[in-house]
């Protein structure tokens, strides 16, 4: 499978805990990205890496989140202290560069804060 | 900022009837557009984009999407539908210059037999 692959593919935590995803992109794709989702609502934005270079940041990634993007391939996104309100799917995305539009999604992590 | 609305959160359509998702957007430049569609714990799949060029798209199994910049839309559409079809559809923008999708809330496609 030359997919996107996230690692774990579910997480339950007690609040306050740290936790860590990592996502594995598509082979040779630069571009790697860090989305949100929860229940009836379409995907959000949190970062963007190209290469190792973590270029764009929402709002909605405070100070308790963190993701990396070591020697431009895996990335692994960390929540520390975590809330009940961090439950949610996040999914991780790549694309290949400038000609190619469309990013390619993995399959998510599904976070539960009890 | 970016914005894309889909009106619609089901749409219920038989099988071998055409169907149609709405998706109208709102974007200061020039809009890169995208459909995509997600099955149950699965992740999103890339269906068609829009980037310029004939405003008639098309896509992964038989679907295609209408650019209209007039209207701001971009209704996914198949001219058939397939009970396989039954998912959930995104609808999502691009702004020239940036990089981060923005999505719509998603709309529910039934296909009954």
């Amino acid at each position: 499978d030359t997919g996107v692959s996230q690692d774990p593919r579910h997480k339950i935590t007690k609040r306050g805990q740290n936790v860590t995803f990592r996502c594995d992109p598509i082979s040779e794709h630069n571009r790697l990205y860090w989305y949100r989702q929860t229940l009836g609502q379409g995907p959000e934005f949190l970062t963007y890496f190209q290469n190792e270079a973590q270029l764009e940041k929402s709002r909605l990634l405070s100070d308790r989140f963190s993701a990396e993007r070591p020697k431009g391939s895996f990335s692994t996104l960390e929540i520390q202290r975590t809330e009940q309100g961090d439950s949610a799917m996040y999914l991780c995305a790549s694309s290949s560069g400038i000609l190619t539009y469309e990013q390619y999604f993995g399959p998510g992590t599904r976070l539960t804060v009890t | 900022a970016q914005s894309v609305a889909q009106p619609e959160d089901q749409v219920n359509v038989a099988e071998g009837n055409p169907l149609t998702v709405k998706c109208t957007y709102s974007v200061s430049g020039n809009p890169y557009l995208f459909w995509y569609v997600q099955y149950p714990n699965r992740g999103l799949q890339f269906l068609l984009k829009y980037i310029t060029g004939d405003n008639l798209v098309k896509g992964s199994y038989g679907f295609e999407a209408e650019f209209n910049k007039s209207q701001t839309s971009f209704h996914l559409k198949k001219p058939s539908a397939l009970v396989s079809d039954s998912a959930l559809y995104f609808c999502a923008v691009r702004e020239t210059g940036f990089q981060k999708l923005v999505f719509g809330t998603g709309t529910r496609l039934l296909v009954s037999p």
